[in-house]
């Protein structure tokens, strides 16, 4: 399996708190990539990094924001939690510009 | 917007059927791409088909790009318990390789 843990797996929060999910990797891929998965909408990708402190905007970036300050380290933030943000959040890596390996996912409840 | 379309939604069969689930598109992918996913799991890739009319194999699992490169099937030959699972088609365009589009999937229960 390729080397690419997320954290938390699990988390409950409530309406209006900060929350930042880590994803870790130990292949040294460039890329890394936050995506959320619901229901009726498929995965959808928020952000994306193409290196150490480079990167970008998916298609629902909007209330998050991100950080990579280390090849191994993708951070997603929410500054501020709402109910509409309540999903299943994946990290991916990959060598090259497409996402190869998925973490297995966080499950995130805003209350 | 690109949209991939995947069907069934969803298809329960016995052990040893034969299945085939597609994806299709009225847009031109350069690449299409199979995941399956598993509850509680990421998506693991399974194949990345790039050229018209390519057939790929993997085992019991046949892929097929379509020749005008907008549509894609999966085939599974005498399908076995261990297939169940979320089957995803991801395609990208030449512009944008990043942003990938997805369909919602087919799930698939083979039920001994």
């Amino acid at each position: 399996d390729a080397g690419i843990t997320q954290s938390p797996r699990h988390k409950v929060t409530e309406t209006g708190t900060p929350v930042t999910l880590r994803c870790h990797q130990t292949e040294n891929h460039r890329y890394m990539y936050w995506y959320r998965q619901d229901p009726g909408h498929g995965l959808r990708l928020i952000h994306y990094s193409y290196g150490v402190k480079d990167t970008d905007k998916g298609e629902v970036s909007d209330g998050y924001s991100v950080s990579r300050s280390k090849t191994e380290d993708f951070l997603l933030t929410l500054e501020s939690a709402t109910s509409s943000q309540t999903s299943v959040y994946f990290c991916a890596i990959g060598a090259g510009d497409q996402p190869q390996h998925f973490g297995d996912g966080t499950r995130l409840s805003i209350l | 917007t690109q949209l991939l379309e995947q069907s069934p939604q969803f298809l329960s069969i016995q052990e040893g059927e034969n299945l085939t689930v597609y994806c299709n598109s009225s847009s031109v992918f350069s690449s299409l791409q199979w995941y399956r996913q598993e509850p509680g799991e990421g998506p693991v890739l399974l194949v990345t088909v790039v050229t018209g009319g390519e057939v790929k194999k993997l085992k019991r699992l046949t892929f097929q790009f379509g020749d005008a490169r907008k549509d894609s099937s999966l085939h599974i030959t005498a399908a076995q318990p261990g297939d169940t699972g979320l089957y995803l088609c991801a395609g990208t365009n030449a512009g944008n390789n990043r942003k990938l589009i997805w369909g919602l999937g087919t799930s698939l229960a083979v039920n001994p």
